[in-house]
């Protein structure tokens, strides 16, 4: 079965330095990857969709990409400031087909940033 | 809009008890899927509900079930509650009709099991 995984559990960068988070998947090449982000005691927060023919995504200071023969994709957040510390989750459509809603998640990246 | 609503926000019960949670979608959605979040796991899927069916289920003992009202409205339900179930339930609702979709989160039910 699909297993999204978000190798570090932790990361803290500088105020207005590039943070990069991963997520590697381990199956089937899903038909998008989706970025979560998760304030303490909220729920997800939609960010980001990127869809398997596409390399890159871009929304503001963030970027998403999409690399099929890595099985991975990378989320950066650019020119970053504290407002951004947070939880980050990637998640893959999941179910047989990948029909329906149902996503499977990663277990997240806690990003700090000071100032 | 009013977002996905859930109550109650947090609940304690004790082992062998049956909760219910409630969640009322974003107007408009069709869609309600369930999460259970616990630090150990992360967010795992429970089930889905499109037009008051279940469209997926996740991998959760049978203790787990739901249901959706003709309003779209959701509850889920645990019984013989165990300690292990303690944890952040949340959920989501979309339009439901295609997947690729953003899902939105409510703030979640908090269970405490003792």
């Amino acid at each position: 079965s699909q297993k999204i995984e978000q190798n570090s559990e932790a990361l803290n960068i500088q105020e207005g330095k590039t943070a990069t988070l991963t997520c590697n998947y381990t199956n089937y090449s899903p038909a998008y990857l989706q970025w979560y982000r998760q304030d303490p005691g909220r729920g997800p927060v939609f960010l980001l969709l990127i869809r398997e023919n596409e390399k890159e995504k871009r929304k503001e200071r963030l970027k998403v990409t999409f690399d099929t023969t890595l099985k991975q994709s990378l989320f950066h957040i650019t020119a970053s400031q504290p407002a951004d510390s947070a939880t980050y989750l990637c998640a893959s459509p999941g179910g047989a087909n990948q029909a329906g809603t149902a996503l499977i998640f990663g277990k997240g990246t806690t990003l700090s940033v000071s100032s | 809009k009013a977002g996905v609503t859930q109550t109650p926000r947090y609940l304690i019960k004790t082992r062998g008890q049956q909760v219910t949670l409630s969640c009322s979608p974003i107007s408009g959605h069709r869609s309600v899927s369930w999460y259970q979040q616990t630090p150990g796991q992360g967010l795992q899927f429970l089930f889905e509900y499109f037009s008051e069916t279940q469209r997926n289920k996740g991998n959760f003992p049978g203790r787990f079930s739901g249901r959706q009202f003709s309003n779209s409205r959701s509850e889920m339900n645990v019984s013989t509650l165990e300690l292990g179930d303690s944890a952040l339930y949340l959920c989501a609702s979309s339009l439901g009709a295609v997947y690729q979709e953003t899902q939105y989160f409510g703030p979640g039910t908090r269970l405490l099991v003792l």
